[in-house]
């Protein structure tokens, strides 16, 4: 069975530029969610999808943003990009919401310039 | 809002000693709590997980109590290896679709 799926893996951006992250589902889960990794501030939650309604949103800024498609697939977008928001970028799916196992991907390492 | 510790910070013992990682949390309410393996540069990787009405998981060498009156878990590792040198994160999911983590504990395991 494949585990979740993260492209790409890596990316290079400037600043004021836009990213968008991709993320596959074990087949079968309905739920993604993305969480922002980095050295200071650790692993923060950012938003989550379910039935391709985001559920619950984290204490980012509008400039990201999500989305689910009805394959469950999700994507998180980045724009007008800042120094800050280089990190390593997680996804997680789950069959369900609240208590179900949480899987991981490899991660997308996003560095701004 | 929910708080989620883990200490020590680092840890580095000798290879075959037994270790004790901690992780506390202050709301009670919560629906599981999941610990995790992360190795640099890398995603998480599941190691167990608790549901809010057990009291322990069990998977090989790892045991891992969760006690929710005293917001606490703890995860043991049996006999430890070089290979269980990572970073080990505990994160609990206290609603429908948050989950909370803690910073994490680095484990060196030493030859």
């Amino acid at each position: 069975k494949a585990g979740v799926t993260q492209t790409p893996r890596y990316l290079i951006k400037t600043r004021g530029q836009q990213v968008t992250l991709s993320c596959s589902p074990i087949s079968g889960h309905r739920s993604v969610s993305w969480y922002q990794q980095t050295p200071g501030q650790g692993l923060q939650f950012l938003f989550e999808y379910f039935s391709e309604t985001q559920r619950n949103k984290g204490n980012f800024p509008g400039r990201f943003s999500g989305r689910q498609f009805s394959n469950s697939r999700s994507e998180m977008n980045v724009s007008t990009l800042e120094l800050g928001d280089s990190a390593l970028y997680l996804c997680a799916s789950s069959p369900g919401p609240r208590t179900g196992e949480l899987f991981f991907g490899e991660g997308s390492r996003l560095t701004v310039l | 809002k929910q708080e989620v510790t883990q200490i020590p910070a680092a840890l580095s013992v000798p290879e075959g000693e037994n270790l004790v990682l901690n992780c506390s949390f202050t709301d009670s309410a919560i629906y599981n709590l999941q610990w995790f393996r992360q190795d640099p540069g890398k995603g998480l990787t599941s190691l167990l997980l608790i549901q809010s009405s057990q009291r322990e998981q069990t998977s090989g060498r790892l045991n891992a109590s969760l006690d929710k009156s005293s917001g606490r878990s703890t995860l043991y590792i049996a006999a430890s290896q070089p290979g269980d040198s990572a970073t080990y994160l505990c994160a609990v999911r206290e609603d429908d679709y948050k989950l909370s983590f803690g910073a994490g504990t680095t484990v060196t395991v030493r030859a």
